[in-house]
């Protein structure tokens, strides 16, 4: 059974940090890309990064870009997200997904996040 | 960035409707669409890929359609476990974009 369980959300002051994990459990985590999605209270889903499976490529939106970084360690089936220069708005559940980038190279690669975490929420405030 | 907007906000249907969002992009994006639903509480679950290929496991009631900017996503008669909130999200380039969402709603 594919889980991924995420951790390390919490209260947090503005300009801080915090680190996120993903632990992957059921599937051949190293042949899969990852993504971190988060969502605000009351708010509408805001896809924030993804990584290749094997690290090598790494993706951000234009409102985390230069302050979180992805990352993964195969050996542990785990994604991270290093949450830095935090502020009020980054406040949300995040969310990991596998991306099972169906397709093929005459149709090219989809994106398709087929399983989820339950989330951990961030929390930022003084 | 792509900005894509999905309407309506929000509708009210009835159990047997048939139901239809609509999303569009900013500028076109092939056929690189995916549709999400995400009930209270829960995390989002994937219907469509590429526009139009329904997920494994997904009733077939669900379908997706559309190419370039304008795609949509139909259910064709609504069933009480659809009432939720629906999201398209492009992966036509990077950073990818989610819709703003749009909550379907019980007449």
């Amino acid at each position: 059974e594919v889980q991924l369980v995420e951790s390390g959300g919490g209260l947090v002051q503005p300009g801080g940090s915090l680190r996120l994990s993903c632990a992957a459990s059921g599937f051949s985590f190293r042949n899969y890309w990852m993504t971190w999605v988060r969502q605000a209270p009351g708010k509408g889903l805001e896809w924030v990064a993804n990584i290749k499976f094997d690290g090598t490529e790494k993706y951000y939106a234009d409102s985390v870009k230069g302050r979180f970084t992805i990352s993964r360690d195969n050996a542990d089936n785990s994604v991270y997200l290093q949450l830095s220069s935090l502020r009020a708005e980054d406040t949300a559940f995040y969310f990991c997904a596998r991306d099972e980038s169906p397709g093929n190279i005459f149709t090219g690669y989809y994106d398709a996040l087929d399983f989820w975490g339950r989330g951990t929420m961030v929390t930022v405030s003084s | 960035a792509i900005q894509m907007t999905q309407s309506p906000s929000s509708l009210s249907a009835s159990v047997g409707d048939r139901v239809t969002i609509t999303c569009r992009a900013s500028q076109g994006i092939r056929n690189e669409l995916g549709w999400y639903q995400q009930k209270p509480g829960k995390a989002p679950k994937l219907l469509i890929y590429g526009a139009s290929s329904l997920q494994s496991g997904v009733s077939s009631r669900f379908s997706g359609s559309g190419s370039g900017t304008d795609f949509t996503l139909t259910i064709s008669s609504l069933q009480p476990e659809d009432f939720a909130t629906y999201y398209c999200l492009q992966d036509y380039n990077y950073p990818r974009t989610f819709g703003q969402g749009t909550k379907v709603e019980i007449k």
